[in-house]
């Protein structure tokens, strides 16, 4: 089964600093997501990203969150001055489609905020 | 809004036996469907979707589930567990509001299946 490939695996950055998480989508998906999981829980939705534009956000993607496809492969998440509570489980899925389709998923960026 | 709940933080079970893990939807108009597994340091991993059509859906590894629109349920289930089941399991809905695009996970239910 194809698979999503994330860089790192790990990430240890201190507050207030820049991270960028990386990931390489599913190459004939056109639906792209990103997704975090606190402490091996629930799995909040981030933000949603079709066409080469955020399509939908969740309240969490607040003004220090940026997502963005800059070569048409790499689709990059962006964290501008982290906080604490950015401490999760970050994973990026993608889905040949839209809304009938499953979802496939990387296995993740664990970040951790000192 | 569309959301899902599952009512078991966790579930044990005997292997050999036959297991449920409970979901129950609230969404408005016809409901998409999905069963997700988390293995240990994995992401998600699909098991089986219910769109529309038979309410009993087949999906990977053996599981099946039971699509109830009168209960609002759409239970997981095995007949015969094992071991290897372990794992953490998530029932998901998806987002039918004008512009959605996002899939809305339930808390997650963790299944032991005891030796």
């Amino acid at each position: 089964e194809p698979e999503i490939t994330q860089t790192p695996s790990h990430q240890v950055t201190q507050m207030g600093q820049e991270v960028i998480l990386r990931c390489v989508p599913i190459s004939n998906h056109l639906y792209f997501y990103w997704y975090r999981q606190i402490l091996g829980q629930k799995v909040e939705f981030l933000v949603s990203f079709y066409n080469n534009e955020i399509s939908e956000k969740s309240e969490i993607f607040d003004d220090q969150f940026s997502v963005e496809r800059p070569d048409g492969s790499n689709f990059t998440l962006k964290i501008r001055s982290t906080k604490l509570e950015d401490s999760a489980m970050y994973f990026c899925a993608s889905s040949i489609q839209g809304i009938s389709e499953k979802l496939f998923f990387g296995s993740g960026t664990q970040l951790s905020v000192l | 809004a569309q959301s899902v709940a599952q009512p078991e933080d966790q579930v044990n079970v005997a292997e050999g036996n036959p297991l449920t893990v409970k979901c129950t939807y609230s969404v408005s108009g016809n409901p998409y469907l999905f069963w997700y597994v988390q293995y240990p340091n994995r992401g998600l991993q699909f098991l089986l979707k219910y769109i529309t059509g038979d309410n009993l859906v087949k999906g990977s590894y053996g599981f099946e589930a039971e699509f109830n629109k009168s209960q609002t349920s759409f239970h997981l289930k095995k007949p015969s567990a094992l071991v290897s089941d372990s794992a953490l399991y998530f029932c998901a809905v998806r987002d039918m509001a004008p512009g959605g695009f996002k899939t809305i996970f339930g808390a997650g239910t963790r299944l032991f299946v005891k030796a």
